[in-house]
């Protein structure tokens, strides 16, 4: 157990619909990344928070968007969903974004119907 | 911005032999590197990371070292059993995009 919580494990929507992802980092942990994995894809950045503020930014499509809370949870929103953004959409957490040990959670697997 | 290859793509071992497998960068201003084993369907795990200012670091039957001046790193496994079999992912933080920049992974499979 990495110690970064990912909610919900799993999530079946339909095109055009909405959904949001969670992630709690590791107790300590400022920082938050979120990546996507499509089918026997990469990791693919999609965007970086710490201490609520967003530091830096990769492939994010402009229909995604994420937020980072004062309570340091993170959520990743996606809206307009299509086929092509079923995925295995992971956060991880690290103490400060720096160079420092990043640790993933389990990821949520989204299927778009 | 940084950009970090991985070979091979694939990689097929006898179990009890050695897997290399060989990262690239290319921002020398990228300072560290972690290795992550991820099995199917499961997180990618840390296994092992590795600073500039260290050129070989080993944990029991892993290691990693690296090469600054050219700018590559390498991950080997010694001793390989069939719980090896995974995909590793090699990465790099660059202070200059202030990420980790992945490859693009490592199929290993041990073949009892």
């Amino acid at each position: 157990d990495s110690g970064v919580t990912q909610t919900p494990k799993h999530l079946i929507t339909a095109t055009g619909q909405r959904v949001t992802l969670r992630c709690s980092p590791r107790s300590g942990d400022l920082s938050v990344y979120w990546y996507q994995q499509s089918l026997d894809q990469g990791l693919q950045f999609l965007i970086q928070y710490y201490n609520g503020e967003e530091r830096a930014k990769g492939n994010i499509l402009e229909r995604f968007s994420a937020q980072q809370f004062p309570d340091l949870h993170s959520e990743l929103n996606l809206s307009s969903l299509e086929l092509g953004d079923s995925a295995l959409y992971f956060c991880a957490s690290s103490v400060d974004g720096t160079e420092e040990k990043l640790f993933f959670g389990s990821g949520t697997q989204l299927s778009v119907l | 911005g940084e950009n970090v290859e991985q070979h091979p793509s694939t990689l097929s071992v006898q179990e009890g032999d050695s897997a290399v497998i060989k990262c690239t960068y290319s921002d020398s201003a990228s300072n560290y590197f972690p290795w992550y084993k991820q099995e199917l369907g499961k997180r990618p795990q840390l296994i092992i990371d590795i600073r500039s200012n260290v050129g070989e670091k080993k944990d029991q039957r892993i290691a990693v070292t690296l090469n600054k001046t050219a700018k590559h790193f390498s991950l080997h496994i010694t001793e390989t059993q069939p719980e090896d079999s995974a995909v590793y992912f090699c990465a790099a933080f660059s202070n200059t995009g202030n990420q980790f920049y992945f490859g693009t992974g490592t199929s290993l499979t041990v073949i009892p």
